[in-house]
């Protein structure tokens, strides 16, 4: 079985300061990960992916995010915050194999930026 | 029209209504999605559907009745609903259900009263 954990629901950060969205996984098998936005009154659009390459996943809008193996972790991160970047936040897990169309996803954070 | 849309946008119905959500999706995708988004609970999985036929059926309750015509459109019956089946319902499309990728439609927001 696999599972995600999103630590925060809330984050709050000030316009141009790092961005950094917590979010831990479980899984029995090598895991695929996934980050998620939603921006209000829309749909989820994918930022970014890990499928076994590069542990460090570059996504749009400049976000990545790092696969760590040994921490269970694919936290992500932005240098500098923007207002237009306020918005949940959704990390997914599926697996490398068999029902691998099954996406895990953990409870969301908000990404609140002030000026 | 591109990606993934949904119609309606917004729906209010009684408990003993009957209506239907619609999907449609203009990626060429083999496999489709619904989706239940509830408050402060993560996105659960409903539904898959791979080349019109029904892969996935999450233990869902027979009040959602999910129909599949072909690749391209996905509908879900509602009938004799509870109000807490208010939520986001959102539809997926994905290349093939081997393909971990999938794109969002942007949500049906269902109040039943």
């Amino acid at each position: 079985a696999q599972s995600v954990t999103q630590l925060g629901s809330h984050v709050s950060v000030s316009e141009g300061a790092l961005v950094l969205l917590r979010c831990n996984y479980s899984s029995s098998v090598p895991p695929y990960l996934f980050w998620y936005v939603q921006y209000p009154n829309q749909g989820l659009q994918l930022l970014l992916k890990y499928t076994s390459a590069a542990t460090l996943v570059k996504g749009i809008n400049g976000f990545e995010a790092e696969f760590k193996k040994s921490e269970t972790s694919f936290h992500l991160t932005k240098p500098s915050a923007h207002m237009s970047d306020a918005a949940e936040y959704f990390c997914a897990v599926s697996e490398s194999g068999g029902s691998n169309y099954k996406l895990t996803f953990g409870k969301g954070t908000l990404l609140t930026v002030n000026p | 029209e591109t990606g993934v849309t949904q119609t309606p946008r917004h729906l209010v119905m009684g408990m003993t209504n009957k209506k239907s959500l619609k999907c449609e999706q203009h990626l060429g995708h083999n496999a489709m999605y619904w989706y239940k988004q509830s408050a402060k609970k993560p996105l659960e999985l409903m539904f898959v559907y791979s080349l019109e036929e029904r892969v996935e059926n999450n233990s869902v309750p027979s009040r959602f009745s999910p129909e599949c015509p072909n690749s391209s459109h996905l509908f879900l019956h509602l009938h004799t609903l509870q109000p807490e089946d208010s939520a986001l319902y959102l539809c997926a499309s994905s290349q093939t259900t081997g393909i971990h990728e999938q794109y969002f439609g942007p949500g049906t927001r269902l109040t039943v009263t």
